[in-house]
């Protein structure tokens, strides 16, 4: 089935980027997402990109997609200690309206 | 503006009782999606339902879990004579419209611990 891939942590000094990878197999995916998830609390979603876009970006945060290898990064640009956070990979495929998740890289930043 | 709402918050239960969880969708949202976290896990769909239907439970183990999207009132997902494998933390969703093309927007999730 439909697998979302990612590493599970990242370490940063505050100031630095950070960049968050994933990778997924489904060809079809038609939505690809970032969700933030601090301790104790639910998922808010960061950004979107849609299958047909290279790349998007919104204020801090870079999104780009490389279709032919399946790969979607998160660029943080200033990484602070507030960004600290488990950061999921998602999309969503043929139509289906179900997400489907990686495990999550749990962002840490450091002064 | 209140988003999606999800109570109780913790939940503490021993093996064999009941949990019901609830879920306020976003206001104007009539769409209801339930997923399960389990630790250093990414989210796991279970069901969504729309007022008064299920339209997919694939994401539902077949016994002892059920969900409900009432014409009034909250969303329940309900957990019969819980076992320790189903603490996990419980998160609803919530969207306008279904497909990708509108975006769910997540409650701060239920911590189901059982004892």
């Amino acid at each position: 089935g439909e697998d979302v891939e990612q590493s599970l942590f990242l370490s940063v000094r505050e100031g630095d980027s950070s960049v968050i990878n994933c990778t997924y197999t489904d060809s079809s995916s038609t939505y690809l997402y970032w969700y933030k998830q601090e301790p104790g609390a639910g998922l808010q979603l960061l950004t979107y990109i849609f299958s047909n876009m290279d790349m998007k970006q919104d204020q801090r945060l870079t999104v780009l997609l490389n279709k032919k290898d399946k790969h979607l990064s998160l660029r943080i640009a200033d990484t602070q200690t507030g960004d600290s956070a488990i950061y999921f990979c998602a999309d969503t495929s043929g139509g289906s309206y179900i997400p489907t998740f990686g495990r999550g890289t749990s962002l840490i930043v450091h002064p | 503006n209140a988003g999606v709402m999800q109570n109780p918050r913790h939940l503490v239960r021993r093996r064999g009782q009941e949990a019901r969880l609830r879920c306020s969708p976003m206001k104007g949202h009539s769409h209801v999606y339930w997923y399960r976290q389990l630790p250093e896990e990414g989210l796991k769909f279970m069901v969504y339902l729309q007022k008064e239907n299920i339209i997919d439970e694939s994401g539902m183990p077949k016994e002892r879990f059920s969900a409900e999207f009432p014409k009034e009132g909250p969303s329940i997902l309900r957990i019969q004579q819980v076992v320790r494998g189903d603490s996990a933390a419980y998160f609803c969703a919530s969207s306008g419209l279904a497909g990708g093309t509108d975006t769910q927007y997540f409650g701060p999730g239920t911590r189901l611990t059982v004892l």
